[in-house]
């Protein structure tokens, strides 16, 4: 069965570096979507992505962050200068032809130090 | 804005045990109602959706009915396992096109032999 993947599975940085998180949406879809929950709390909406444009952002998703589709697969989530607020779980998605099925990856933790 | 808010955890029973998560919602528009699950160390699974008033969504024995009238999408299992112990979470979608999800704030279960 297909399914979305994610890498590093780990990421541990300093406060101020650029951290680029990577992800493999299934091959089919045309929606993609980053999401991140801190210890302990709610999935948060990060972005929404769709024939090479963002679709919709949330306020969390300020100027520090942006979004590629550098090639055919790959689907990445770039934090240009992390904080220690940063610090979370970052799950890529994938939804297809009929967005209302979201298939999530299995995240990567990122440590800010 | 859309909404969800789940019952407090975390939530301890016995295997074979009757469960039943609560979930509410508030949406400005019709939305689709799903429940995600967080097994330990893994990403955010499907395990059931329904798109429109009165549709019940079930999965490996778990059910959800949408209730518009309630506006509510509880999570009930007859008889729970150990495996079935993870973290639960309620969500919504809204919009056409790239749909984000909102998130309830999960329900830990565990469930004892």
């Amino acid at each position: 069965e297909p399914e979305v993947t994610q890498t590093p599975s780990h990421q541990v940085t300093q406060m101020g570096q650029e951290v680029i998180l990577r992800c493999v949406p299934i091959s089919n879809h045309l929606y993609f979507y980053w999401y991140r929950q801190i210890l302990g709390q709610k999935v948060e909406f990060l972005v929404s992505f769709y024939n090479n444009e963002i679709s919709e952002k949330s306020e969390i998703f300020d100027d520090q962050f942006s979004v590629e589709r550098p090639d055919g697969s790959n689907f990445t989530l770039k934090i240009r200068s992390t904080k220690l607020e940063d610090s979370a779980m970052y799950f890529c998605a994938s939804s297809g032809q009929t967005t209302d099925t979201q298939y999530f990856g299995p995240g990567t933790r990122l440590t800010v130090l | 804005g859309d909404s969800v808010t789940q019952m407090e955890g975390p939530v301890t029973l016995s295997e074979e045990a009757f469960l039943t998560i609560n979930c509410t919602y508030t949406a400005t528009g019709y939305p689709s109602l799903f429940w995600y699950v967080q097994y330990p160390g893994e990403g955010l699974q499907l395990l059931l959706k329904a798109t429109k008033a009165d549709d019940k969504g079930s999965n490996k024995g778990f059910e959800a009915t949408y209730r518009k009238e309630t506006t509510s999408f509880h999570l009930e299992k007859g008889s729970v396992q150990v495996s079935d112990s993870a973290v639960y979470f309620c969500a919504l979608s809204v919009a056409q096109g790239a749909q984000k999800l909102v998130f309830g704030q999960g329900t830990r279960l565990t469930i004892n032999p």
